[in-house]
């Protein structure tokens, strides 16, 4: 299996820009995870998906975040309009179980100027 | 809520020689999971070993193995013979056994330093 997979790798936006992160899980893995990573917060955790239903989005900091699963095979963080303080890497991650271990994708390297 | 700490910011040692990092966290589960994540310069974010609340046994893992005290609440990472490759930052993370919605928690990372 490739893994998860997260696109794109680097994304450079000017403030005000609207902003789309992919994910694409591994195959058969029934819940979807985003989380931010920032030198200052460390890890958080912005949604969690279980079959394609959000579960909690209490994670998500303004209602400029949004995130969608279409389908198992893919998701979408979008960030409109972006700001500086949305400069981050955010990683997409799955798992098979609730209490199976998270498989993480490479991540995005989020800048806006 | 769960809360995970890692009180050790950095750390460096010498190369094949033996590391330990700190990992506690504050829960009133009794059934829980943790883990331990490596992320290299690469930021891939690799899991390294994982416990489970209920077995008593430490969790070993080839040059990895934990030190699990669930009554203290600590969950410790010694990595032997360290190599460098295995510079890296170094995550301790807590799961609900339940799963859901709090997913992983994640302590703030050790930045580990292994020199030749």
């Amino acid at each position: 299996d490739a893994g998860v997979i997260q696109s794109p790798r680097h994304e450079v936006t000017e403030m005000g820009q609207e902003v789309t992160l992919r994910c694409k899980p591994i195959s058969g893995h029934n819940s979807l995870f985003w989380y931010r990573q920032t030198m200052m917060r460390g890890l958080e955790l912005l949604i969690y998906f279980n079959n394609n239903v959000p579960i909690d989005d209490s994670g998500m900091p303004e209602d400029r975040f949004s995130a969608k699963m279409p389908n198992a095979s893919f998701s979408t963080l979008k960030i409109q309009p972006s700001e500086p303080r949305d400069s981050a890497v955010y990683f997409c991650a799955s798992s098979s179980l609730g209490n199976s271990p998270l498989h993480f994708g490479n991540g995005t390297r989020l800048t806006v100027t | 809520a769960q809360t995970v700490t890692q009180s050790q910011p950095e750390m460096s040692v010498q190369e094949a020689e033996t590391v330990t990092l700190s990992c506690t966290y504050d829960t009133s589960e009794n059934n829980y999971y943790l883990f331990w994540y490596k992320q290299p310069p690469s930021r891939q974010m690799i899991l390294v070993i994982r416990q489970e609340a209920y077995k008593q046994q430490n969790a070993t893992e080839n040059r990895f193995s934990v030190n699990f005290q669930k009554a203290a609440k600590s969950f410790s990472l010694k990595i032997s013979d360290s190599q460098l490759g295995d510079t890296a930052m170094y995550f301790c993370a807590f799961m609900s056994a339940g799963g859901g919605a709090d997913g992983l928690t994640f302590g703030k990372g050790t930045h580990l330093i292994i020199q030749p």
